[in-house]
Parts: structure tokens; C-alpha cells; sequence
């Protein structure tokens, strides 16, 4: 199994860009989370979906932060416009759900590096 | 809403100590408890994880956790620790009828040769 896939793996942009961070969760897998860690605040679930469908985004930050699951193979995280601020690592992560004894396996994180 | 206390956020010891990490979750419910680690410059890996049954779960490279519902805590532990375990060790929680992982600030451990 190839765990987790994310890319990629590092991105320097300018503030005011728009920034698309893409990951493929584990094949069966039918939950997703979208993570952020800083040295400030740690270990951020931003969203999470549970069969393609956004279940909770009270984490994501703000407006400019957007997350979609076009399928159960695929997601996205784009930020528009990209602040400094932004500037993080983001993991994603995924999860058989059922019958309440999942374990989350983390990709291999996108370090963000916003100027 | 819950959350996950570790009071370590940095650790030093030499190869061969002991270890113990601290972790103490809020939550007065059914929870599901694990322990990642996280190597320099790497994401998260699984060490070990607790559902139910024996309280002492097992986990890999030699780790260890006990869970005691008492005291709502989880700690971590090592016999003997190696230079290669220098890392971060994050607790996270799992409450009832949701998916969402409450993890903890992070134990920043150096072992030192």
C-alpha cells in the first residue's frame, strides 16, 4: 500500500497567489482530514470529509481557505489569496470510519512557505 | 468540547533512561487514545492505540501505554530510550460518535548519546 499521497511536498509562493494542495488518501479509506501544524498553535484539523461529503470545517481559518473531495481518491485544499501567515506544514490524513475504532494515517505533509 | 493535556513539551534525556510522557484528556465518555510520533522532517506515524480491553497496550520500537480511566490518562513509556527515538510525540484523542482526533500540544523528546 502506498499510504497517503500528497504533493507536493514543499511550495514557495508569493503573497496574494493561489495556492492548491492535493492528496490522495489510503484506496478504501472513505474519510479525509486536512491538518495544519505550526511551532504556535500545533496540530490544526481544518476539515474532514467522511464519503466524499465536507462533515466538519469549523477549523478551517477562514474564507480564503477551501476544501474539496471531487471523489473518494482525491482532495484539495487551495488557499486564495496566500498570506505569510499561511505558512505551515498541512498533512493530510485518512481513515476507515465505522464502528468507531478508526486510526488516522498521515501523509507525508506539504510544507507551505508563503513570502 | 474535549481536549488533550501534555505538561512535557520538552524532554532530555541520555540513551538507556527511561521515559515516561505525560497525557491527560478531558472527556467523560467512551474515547479512543493513540500516540504518534513524529521524526524530524517526517509526518505522523502510528506508535500505538487504544480501543478497549487490556489497559497496557503495546506499541512499536519497545513503546508502551496505560490507560487509566481514573485518572484520564494515557502516558507513555520506554524502558530504555535510544538516540534514535529523538523525535516528537504527539497524544491524541478520539471521543464518541465522531471522527475528529483532539491532539495534543506535542512532547519534543532528545535523547542524548
Amino acid at each position: 500500500d502506498a499510504g497517503v499521497i500528497q504533493s507536493p511536498r514543499h511550495e514557495v509562493t508569493e503573497m496574494g497567489q493561489e495556492v492548491t494542495l492535493r492528496c490522495k488518501p489510503i484506496s478504501g479509506h472513505n474519510s479525509l482530514f486536512w491538518y495544519r501544524q505550526t511551532m504556535m498553535r500545533g496540530l490544526e484539523l481544518l476539515i474532514y470529509f467522511n464519503n466524499n461529503v465536507p462533515i466538519d470545517d469549523s477549523g478551517m481559518p477562514e474564507d480564503r481557505f477551501s476544501a474539496k473531495m471531487p471523489n473518494a481518491s482525491f482532495s484539495t485544499l487551495k488557499i486564495q489569496p496566500s498570506e505569510p501567515r499561511d505558512s505551515a506544514v498541512y498533512f493530510c490524513a485518512s481513515s476507515l470510519a465505522g464502528l468507531y475504532q478508526e486510526t488516522q494515517y498521515f501523509g507525508p505533509g506539504t510544507r507551505l512557505l508563503v513570502l | 468540547a474535549q481536549s488533550v493535556s501534555q505538561h512535557n513539551h520538552h524532554v532530555i534525556l541520555s540513551e538507556a533512561a527511561s521515559l515516561e510522557l505525560g497525557c491527560n484528556y478531558s472527556y467523560g465518555g467512551t474515547v479512543n487514545l493513540f500516540w504518534y510520533v513524529q521524526y524530524p522532517g517526517q509526518h505522523l506515524q502510528l506508535l500505538l492505540k487504544y480501543f478497549s480491553g487490556d489497559p497496557l497496550v503495546k506499541g512499536i520500537k519497545g513503546f508502551e501505554a496505560e490507560f487509566i480511566k481514573s485518572k484520564f490518562s494515557f502516558n507513555l513509556r520506554k524502558p530504555s530510550v535510544q538516540w534514535s527515538d529523538t523525535a516528537e510525540y504527539f497524544c491524541a484523542v478520539l471521543t464518541g460518535g465522531g471522527n475528529k482526533l483532539t491532539f495534543g500540544t506535542g512532547t519534543q523528546l532528545k535523547v542524548e548519546l
